[in-house]
């Protein structure tokens, strides 16, 4: 069935460095990706999508790729803010999954200053 | 209204008492979701609505669960005779329609906090 796997956190930068969060996926065909973030306190909301191998969702400074053949969608960020400071969850849909998004178990940022 | 409405946004119960959690969602979305948070872990799909159809109960955990939809809008989840490992946040979600159809997104409220003791 299909699956997601997340990098496991807390994940701790300092402010103004490199963000990578590796999230990998099982499914056939080819899903839709997405990448959702809930801030402290706050509900979950959609950060960036992609829904076709090769393409590259991208939103507030953060992108991630459609790699259909290392089956990954990757977030990255170049310089990170405090503010970044989230939960992150890599999620797919796809034909096996019908209505229902498959999520991963999430990866804590904390950004310290 | 803008965005998904869920009440009450916290609720401490003792256990073995019922609650109800409601969700409003979106205005013209035809597609409802109750997802369930526990802490450190990721979602847990609990039910779905899709406009008339009949709803997919089969994440619900157990029959002190069950969920309706009034009118195709407002959404209550119930928790009946509730135990102390229901505790967790439940997250309500929306989207204009099916999400494998391409350009809908599913747009969550922020979240019933629930704690049994």
């Amino acid at each position: 069935g299909n699956s997601v796997t997340q990098m496991e956190g807390p994940v701790t930068l300092s402010e103004e460095a490199f963000l990578t969060i590796n999230c990998t996926y099982t499914a056939t065909g080819y899903p839709s990706l997405f990448w959702y973030v809930q801030y402290p306190g706050e509900g979950l909301q959609l950060l960036l999508k992609a829904t076709k191998a090769d393409d590259k969702g991208s939103n507030k400074g953060f992108e991630a790729t459609y790699r259909k053949e290392t089956t990954s969608f990757h977030l990255e960020k170049g310089s990170v803010q405090v503010s970044d400071s989230a939960v992150y969850f890599c999620a797919l849909s796809g034909p096996d999954s019908n209505y229902q998004l498959i999520w991963g178990a999430g990866t804590k940022l904390i950004i310290k200053p | 209204g803008a965005g998904v409405s869920q009440s009450p946004s916290n609720k401490v119960t003792e256990k073995g008492k019922d609650v109800e959690l409601r969700c409003d969602p979106i205005s013209g979305h035809t597609a409802l979701y109750w997802y369930r948070q526990s802490l450190g872990q990721g979602l847990e799909f609990l039910i779905y609505f899709q406009g008339n159809s009949a709803p997919d109960k089969s994440g619900l955990p157990s029959d002190r669960f069950s969920a309706e939809r009034t009118g195709g809008s407002v959404s209550t989840l119930t928790i009946q005779r509730t135990q102390q490992e229901d505790s967790a946040v439940y997250l309500c979600a929306s989207s204009l329609g099916d999400i494998l159809q391409a350009g809908n997104t599913i747009y969550f409220g922020e979240g019933s906090w629930l704690t049994v003791v």
